[in-house]
């Protein structure tokens, strides 16, 4: 059975402390991914890694960064926790894009990570 | 920008019956759609993928429509349970290696 696993179901840090989330993927997948969900929002991507030590911003990716030092590793890093970050994170995983070919391009999501900064 | 737009009030329907759900974008044509369920506190799980030279796919009692014309996509679930209560989640391909997610929309099926 694939997965993906998230260190923690549930976050709480203060403000100010740096917060690392780890993932970790076993189906050997190229992509990994961080997203954060915010209730009318939907999944807004921070990062992503297409492979090891390679990384490109998403559409939010300010007050993060990342860390893939292991293909099936992908950490992400709140340097300095806000009360805005306050959020649930998602991390997934895929196979590399093959354009029209690729019939495998889902992505396949941890249960998510619950972080409140107070 | 690109955009993923779906219905973001709530659906309810009865046990028995078909519920549709709709799935628009803007600003570009993407190559593929996917659809994908979330039950609260999980992350969203894939269901269905279609291509845009695709007009309609199915598996099971699930039922997705690709209209390149209009810009959306429909997604059906007939003979609904209420273990089909769920948000879904629809998303396009956003460039390479990357989905574009909308929203959701929360599906209530009643007994």
């Amino acid at each position: 059975d694939v997965k993906v696993t998230q260190s923690s179901r549930y976050l709480v840090k203060r403000t100010g402390e740096k917060v690392f989330l780890e993932c970790v993927q076993d189906m050997d997948h190229e992509n990994m991914f961080w997203y954060r969900q915010d209730p009318g929002l939907g999944l807004r991507l921070i990062y992503f890694s297409y492979d090891v030590k390679m990384k490109e911003k998403g559409d939010i990716p300010e007050g993060y960064s990342v860390s893939r030092e292991k293909k099936e590793r992908f950490s992400l890093i709140l340097e300095s926790a806000s009360t805005n970050q306050t959020s649930m994170y998602l991390c997934a995983s895929s196979t590399r894009d093959r354009g029209m070919l690729s019939s495998y391009n889902e992505q396949f999501f941890g249960p998510g990570t619950r972080l409140t900064v107070l | 920008s690109q955009k993923i737009e779906q219905n973001s009030e709530a659906l309810n329907i009865q046990e028995g019956k078909t519920a549709t759900l709709t799935c628009n974008y803007t600003n570009y044509s993407p190559a593929y759609l996917q659809w994908y369920r979330q039950d609260p506190g999980r992350g969203p799980v894939f269901l269905l993928l279609i291509r845009e030279n695709e007009k309609e796919k199915r598996k099971e009692r699930l039922k997705v429509t690709f209209d390149t014309t209009l810009k959306q996509s429909l997604f059906h679930i007939t003979a609904s349970q209420p273990a089909d209560s769920a948000t879904y989640l629809c998303a396009a391909r956003g460039g390479y290696n990357k989905l574009i997610f909308g929203a959701g929309t929360r599906l209530a099926v009643h007994p």
